[in-house]
């Protein structure tokens, strides 16, 4: 298997504009994380998702911000409009059994809002 | 809900010598404690995980504790080498109810 993929790696872009970052999990993975690290608050779990339903959405800062799981292999993470403060490298990660499995982390993608 | 501080934020170690990370968290339910190594621009990658029923567990150079009566766990690298050189964070769940927590992560170099 090749692993969680997430695309794109590097994303640059300015204030206001939408990003759109997306995962594929690992198949027969059943649940899907995104999570988002910066220097000061360390790796914070954005949203959790369990056979594509959203079941933990508390950490997803505010509105501006929206995942959805479509189907069992894909994801994405949508920042509409971007804020420089969204500056951050955003992991995807899937295991096969929720809260207390091995979590298998995405390479990230790291964005960069100007 | 639950809070992890982890400690200490760097270390610096010469190779061969032991490293200790610690990390304390503050939901007595707590009882999945998994410990994840992030090399320079890679992923977070699971080490060893702990679950409240044991109170050690070894694999090679690395052993994790735990005591959950002072609620607290620690990672035990014994023998450094270059290649053990990364950010490790430490994480704690309630089986099922609740997410993973990281701690902050603490930078270890291990100097040749």
């Amino acid at each position: 298997d090749a692993g969680v993929i997430q695309s794109p790696r590097h994303e640059v872009t300015e204030m206001g504009q939408e990003v759109t970052l997306r995962c594929k999990p690992i198949s027969g993975h059943n649940s899907l994380f995104w999570y988002r690290q910066t220097m000061m608050r360390g790796l914070e779990l954005l949203i959790y998702f369990n056979n594509n339903v959203p079941i933990d959405d508390s950490g997803m800062p505010e509105d501006r911000f929206s995942a959805k799981m479509p189907n069992a292999s894909f994801s994405t993470l949508k920042i509409q409009p971007s804020e420089p403060r969204d500056s951050a490298v955003y992991f995807c990660a899937s295991s096969r059994t929720g809260y207390t499995g091995e979590l298998f982390f995405g390479e990230g993608s790291r964005l960069t809002v100007l | 809900g639950e809070n992890v501080e982890q400690h200490p934020s760097t270390l610096s170690v010469q190779e061969g010598d032991s490293a200790v990370i610690k990390c304390t968290y503050s939901d007595s339910a707590s009882n999945y404690f998994p410990w994840y190594k992030q090399e320079l621009g890679k992923r977070p990658q699971l080490i060893i995980d702990i679950r409240s029923n044991v109170g050690e567990k070894k694999d090679q150079r690395i052993a994790v504790t735990l005591n959950k009566t002072a609620k607290h766990f620690s990672l035990h690298i014994t023998e450094t080498q270059p290649e053990d050189s990364a950010v490790y964070f430490c994480a704690a769940s309630n089986s099922g109810n609740t997410p993973l927590v990281f701690g902050k992560g603490t930078r270890l170099s291990v100097i040749a």
